[in-house]
C-alpha cells in the first residue's frame, strides 16, 4: 500500500462486540477519512477526521487521531451483522489543484451473528 | 441525495480491445477523480479535474486517457487492454475549497477484461 498498514488485516467478532481498526500513515496530513466497502463494491464515506482534531463521533463510530504517532483508529461499537465489510483509512495528498486519496490496505471485518 | 453516477457497472471486454467507463459527479461538485482498485488491493489514484481540466496525474499508463465534458460529466478510455486491467474502477467528486476534502465515490465498474 502506499499509505501504510492497516491493522489488523481481518477481525472477526461476535454481533454485540467492539471492533477496533487502526491505520498508519507516512505523511503529514490535511484530513484522515474512513471508508467502508462491501465485498466488490462501493466505497461509503463513513467519516473525515482534520488533522487539528483528537476524536469524533458519528453514531456508533468513533474515530481518534494522532499525528504525533501517524495513526488513527476506528472503534465501532455494539457490532451488527450487517457491520461486516472491509475498512479503509484514506489520507489526502495536495497535489497540484487537487487533493488525492491516499488509502491503507484495509481492515476486513466479519461480525458473526 | 444525489450520488455520483457511473456506467456501466459492468464490462467485460477481450484482450487488446478498447472500453470506455463514465462518471457523473454530484450536481455542483467541481472536481472529479478516478482510481483503480485491482483485486485483493486498495484504491490507487489515476487521474483527477478540476472544472473540467485536467489537474493532476497518478499512476495511470499511456494507454488510458480520460476527459470531463462541460456538463462536468468524466470519461475515462482505456485501450489495448491488458488481464492486468482487470479491476474495480471508481470515480469520486467533491467540491473543492474549503478545509475539507470529502470524496464521494461511485458504485464502480467492474472491468474484467478476458
Amino acid at each position: 500500500s502506499q499509505q501504510g498498514e492497516e491493522d489488523p488485516q481481518a477481525l472477526s467478532i461476535q454481533e454485540g462486540e467492539n471492533a477496533t481498526m487502526n491505520c498508519s500513515y507516512k505523511t503529514s496530513i490535511n484530513n484522515l477519512q474512513w471508508y467502508r466497502q462491501n465485498s466488490g463494491r462501493g466505497l461509503v464515506h463513513l467519516i473525515l477526521i482534520r488533522s487539528n482534531e483528537r476524536e469524533k463521533h458519528s453514531g456508533r463510530l468513533r474515530v481518534t487521531l494522532d499525528t504525533s504517532k501517524k495513526s488513527s483508529s476506528l472503534l465501532i461499537t455494539a457490532s451488527r451483522a450487517a457491520d461486516t465489510a472491509s475498512y479503509f483509512c484514506a489520507t489526502d495528498m495536495r497535489m497540484d489543484s487537487s487533493y488525492k486519496l491516499i488509502f491503507g490496505s484495509g481492515t476486513r471485518l466479519l461480525v458473526r451473528p | 441525495a444525489a450520488g455520483v453516477i457511473q456506467s456501466p457497472r459492468h464490462l467485460i471486454k477481450e484482450k487488446r480491445e478498447t472500453a470506455t467507463l463514465k462518471c457523473y459527479p454530484i450536481p455542483r461538485h467541481d472536481t472529479v477523480y478516478w482510481y483503480q482498485q485491482g483485486p485483493g488491493q486498495d484504491p490507487q489514484f489515476l487521474i483527477s479535474f478540476y472544472e473540467k481540466m485536467q489537474s493532476d496525474k497518478g499512476s495511470i499508463p499511456d494507454r488510458f486517457s480520460a476527459q470531463q465534458f462541460s456538463d462536468y460529466h468524466s470519461e475515462l478510455n482505456m485501450s489495448s487492454l491488458e488481464l492486468g486491467d482487470s479491476a474495480l474502477y471508481f470515480c469520486a467528486s467533491s467540491l473543492t475549497g474549503g478545509a475539507r476534502n470529502e470524496q464521494f465515490f461511485g458504485p464502480g465498474t467492474r472491468l474484467t477484461v478476458l
